[in-house]
This record gives C-alpha cells, structure tokens and sequence, in this order.
C-alpha cells in the first residue's frame, strides 16, 4: 500500500544553517507529492508540491526533488530563519480507486531554528 | 477572502457527549475532509466527500459522523461511541474532480481543539 517515512525530529538547528528534512514514499502508480508546514496552534498550509518525476517545487527558499529512482521527496533550504520553526509534513496523494485525491501524510517533523 | 473556516477554535465537552464541529468553505471546492491530529502521530483521515450528499468513511471514522447537505459544508459529530475524543481536529477541501491532474491540493482550516473533560 501507500506509505510516507519522514525522519523524525525533533531537529534543532542555529540561523542560517543548512536543512534537510527526509521523506521517502511507497506508492502505487505516479502520486502527486507534497510538503506542509504547520505552525503552533495553526492548520496546515501548503509549502511546496511536484507531480511528476524529477519535478522540483519551491517555495519561500525551500526546495523538494521528486525522484522516482529513489521514491524520495527531500526537503531542503540552504539558509534556515527563527521564523522556519514549525512541523513540517511530507504527503502524497493516493490516485486510484475511489479515494483518489486523498493524502497520505507522514508523522511530522519539528523544526526549532534559534537565533 | 475565500478560505476554510472552522469553528470553534476551542470546544470543551463531558463525556457521553456528542458534540458537532463545523468547517465550511467558500471556495466552491468540491471534495472535503476531516482529519484528526494526535501528538507524534500525523494526521490521520475520519471521513471524507467527493461530492454533496456522498461522504465515505475514512481510516479512524468509528465514533464519528458527518453529513454532506451542502457543498460549502461538511459539520463532523464526535459522539460518545468515540473512545478518546480529546485532538485537534482539521477539516480541508480540494478543487475539482478526484484524480485530475491539478487539483489533488488539500487546502486546510485553522483547526479545532477538543477536550473531553
């Protein structure tokens, strides 16, 4: 079935350091992939979004390759903000059978960016 | 402004309570959703619609029901058959028919947090 892996977090890091949140997915067929980002006591909103291999989105500084050879989904900012502290969530979107269009999220990963 | 709007943003209730939160949108989106987030766990999905009067049941959808009577409006009833009703609840809507291209977006209100006291 389809399936997202996130790393977990908590990932902690200092302003303007390097991120890279990992997502990898298993999927029937060609899914649409996708990066939220959730900020305290907030829903989700969408930060990025590729629908096909070797697409890449962007979005606010932050970046995600879909790679189909390594069912991976990244997601990447060379120059993290204190405002960059939030959950991040990888997704996919099922596309066959009656539940197409809907998301399969993975648990999350917290980003705290101190100054 | 055009979004999802949920209400309330904080809800309390007893338990053996049923209680109704609401999401409309005004975004003349055609599918919804419910999902309900726990602490590590992600979101998982209640129940969701495709189309007005049509609604199916998603992963975790005993202890709830919705009703889909109006296309801006999808109200999820957490009743006391639900066993650990306390979470933030998120409703979202997506454009279009399911499976084109393009509109698989989910686009996602401010939440409601439950407590069951």
């Amino acid at each position: 079935g389809n399936s997202v892996t996130q790393m977990e977090g908590p990932v902690t890091l200092s302003e303007e350091a390097f991120l890279t949140i990992n997502c990898t997915y298993t999927a029937t067929g060609y899914p649409s992939l996708f990066w939220y980002v959730q900020y305290p006591g907030e829903g989700l909103q969408l930060l990025l979004k590729a629908t096909k291999a070797d697409d890449k989105g962007s979005n606010k500084g932050f970046e995600a390759t879909y790679r189909k050879e390594t069912t991976s989904f990244h997601l990447e900012k060379g120059s993290v903000q204190v405002s960059d502290s939030a959950v991040y969530f990888c997704a996919l979107s099922r596309n066959y059978g009656g539940s197409q269009g809907n998301l399969i999220f993975g648990k999350g990963t917290k980003l705290s960016v101190k100054p | 402004d055009g979004g999802i709007t949920q209400s309330p943003k904080y809800l309390f209730r007893k338990e053996g309570q049923n209680v109704t939160l609401s999401c409309e949108q005004n975004l003349n989106h055609d599918a919804m959703y419910w999902y309900r987030q726990d602490p590590g766990q992600g979101l998982r999905l209640i129940y969701y619609s495709q189309i007005v009067n049509d609604f199916q049941k998603g992963d975790i959808a005993e202890g709830y029901s919705v009703s889909r009577e109006k296309k801006e409006s999808f109200p999820l009833t957490v009743t006391s058959a639900q066993k650990n009703p306390t979470a933030f609840y998120l409703c979202a809507s997506r454009p279009g028919l399911a499976g084109a291209r393009g509109t698989d977006t989910q686009y996602f209100g401010p939440g409601t947090r439950l407590t069951v006291l």
